[in-house]
């Protein structure tokens, strides 16, 4: 079982639609952070909440940050194809002492 | 923002040898490197964390004899992939922290190491 569960596994929409990926636990994280990482490519940091109940806003990406700071949701609103790729979630727990990601949400926007 | 490469950005080796990846941060000092490990349709799984000047830190399961890790300095951490094996073959990526930082973490673009 991983420390952060991502859902779904993979997504695959229409151009224009809207998506929402999820990143649950069992554990209290001090922040969660979502990237983007590209075939043969590293992982490029989105956004880091921080704070429960936030929401952060990046273009038409919007993300959320639990009340308990369990959990985390990533929506993108009007998918484009360039946002083809997989998402990863990523956290310190509370008691933890490395960065820990996420199984990962692959999303295919098809033109 | 902080920019960390890789270098070779892939590699094929023969099964036996061994395979040294650099891990370089090239506009900050980072005091801490990590290793992550990531096979195909799969997320990032951490290996190790070294610090300058120190021995690395591995994870559950990772061979220290096997994965070889040096912090030589603030700016550079090598993998070396020792008597490689195709099981082996993976994406080997790492990041740099300025101070150990868990959460700020700046990852560089990865190695492709394919083990023949």
């Amino acid at each position: 079982t991983q420390l952060l569960e991502q859902s779904p596994q993979f997504l695959s929409i229409q151009e224009g639609e809207n998506l929402t990926v999820y990143c649950n636990s069992s554990s209290v994280f001090s922040s969660l952070q979502w990237y983007r990482q590209e075939p043969g490519e590293g992982p490029v940091l989105l956004v880091t909440v921080v704070t429960g109940g936030e929401v952060k806003k990046l273009k038409r990406l919007t993300f959320q940050f639990g009340d308990a700071r369990k959990d985390s949701s990533l929506h993108i609103t009007a998918a484009q194809p360039g946002d083809t790729g997989l998402y990863l979630c990523a956290g310190v727990a509370a008691a933890g002492n490395k960065l820990t990601f996420g199984g990962g949400t692959r999303v295919l926007v098809k033109p | 923002g902080a920019v960390v490469s890789q270098h070779p950005s892939r590699v094929i080796c023969k099964s036996g040898t061994s395979v040294k990846i650099e891990c370089r941060s090239l506009d900050f000092q980072a005091t801490t490197m990590f290793w992550y490990r990531q096979f195909p349709k799969q997320s990032l799984m951490l290996m190790a964390t070294s610090n300058e000047g120190s021995k690395a830190t591995y994870e559950q399961g990772v061979e220290k004899d096997k994965f070889l890790i040096n912090h030589a300095s603030l700016t550079l951490s090598t993998l070396t992939v020792t008597s490689a094996h195709p099981e082996d073959s993976s994406f080997y990526i790492c990041s740099a922290s300025y101070r150990g930082n868990l959460e700020t973490q700046y990852f560089g673009p990865g190695t492709r190491l394919l083990v023949l």
